[in-house]
């Protein structure tokens, strides 16, 4: 079936350091989108990318999406403690129901101050 | 405009007995979807529902799970018959549009069965 693969499962990292996750899918994307979700939260939607090469920014937060429209990262910037939490890929697969988004099984982030 | 709002947030229920999960979308969202996360895992697709109607359920497990969206009242997400794997997080969102649109997630239902 169609999978998106995300990794790495955890990341470990100093405040200040960057991190990046990277997402992949098994097959082209109508749309791809990323959610963070706090220890015990909830996800909250981050961003959306739709057009093949797409780059978006979020202060600290960069985003980008494949010219093959079949992957995606997340790259974030001298990280702080705020950052902590796990970060999803969620793609919505050509013909699929906006429902039917694949999420990645997410990239735990843990900064040390 | 209150979020999306999910009753109870935490749920018990020895194995055998039925677990009602209840989700009211954001005002002005006729969309809903449900989604199921285990511990250390992403989310899965259960449902996606409009006002009434069953969209997509291909994510649903054949048995014991059912939802539905009434014309009026919250979506509820009925699982029969609990059994231990179906301890999980179940998550509501919702959103206005059907397609290519952010969605807004509840706070979820921590489901333990016992």
């Amino acid at each position: 079936g169609q999978q998106v693969m995300q990794i790495p499962q955890y990341q470990h990292v100093q405040e200040g350091e960057d991190f990046t996750t990277y997402c992949n899918s098994s097959t082209t994307l109508s749309n791809i989108q990323w959610y963070k979700q706090r220890p015990g939260g909830h996800p909250v939607f981050l961003i959306q990318l739709v057009k093949s090469g797409e780059v978006k920014k979020q202060k600290r937060l960069t985003f980008q999406f494949g010219e093959a429209k079949k992957n995606s990262s997340l790259h974030i910037t001298a990280t702080q403690t705020t950052d902590v939490g796990t970060y999803f890929c969620a793609g919505l697969p050509y013909g699929g129901s906006q429902g039917n988004l694949i999420f990645g099984k997410g990239t735990k982030l843990s900064v040390k101050p | 405009n209150a979020g999306v709002m999910q009753n109870p947030r935490h749920l018990v229920r020895r194995r055998g007995q039925e677990a009602r999960l209840r989700c009211s979308p954001m005002k002005g969202h006729s969309h809903v979807y449900w989604y199921r996360q285990l511990p250390e895992e992403g989310l899965k697709f259960m449902v996606y529902l409009q006002k009434e109607n069953i969209i997509d359920e291909s994510g649903m497990p054949k048995e014991r799970f059912s939802a539905e969206f009434p014309k009026e009242g919250p979506s509820i997400l009925r699982i029969q018959q609990v059994v231990r794997g179906d301890s999980a997080a179940y998550f509501c969102a919702s959103s206005p549009l059907r397609q290519e649109t952010e969605a807004f997630f509840g706070q979820g239902t921590r489901l333990t069965v016992v």
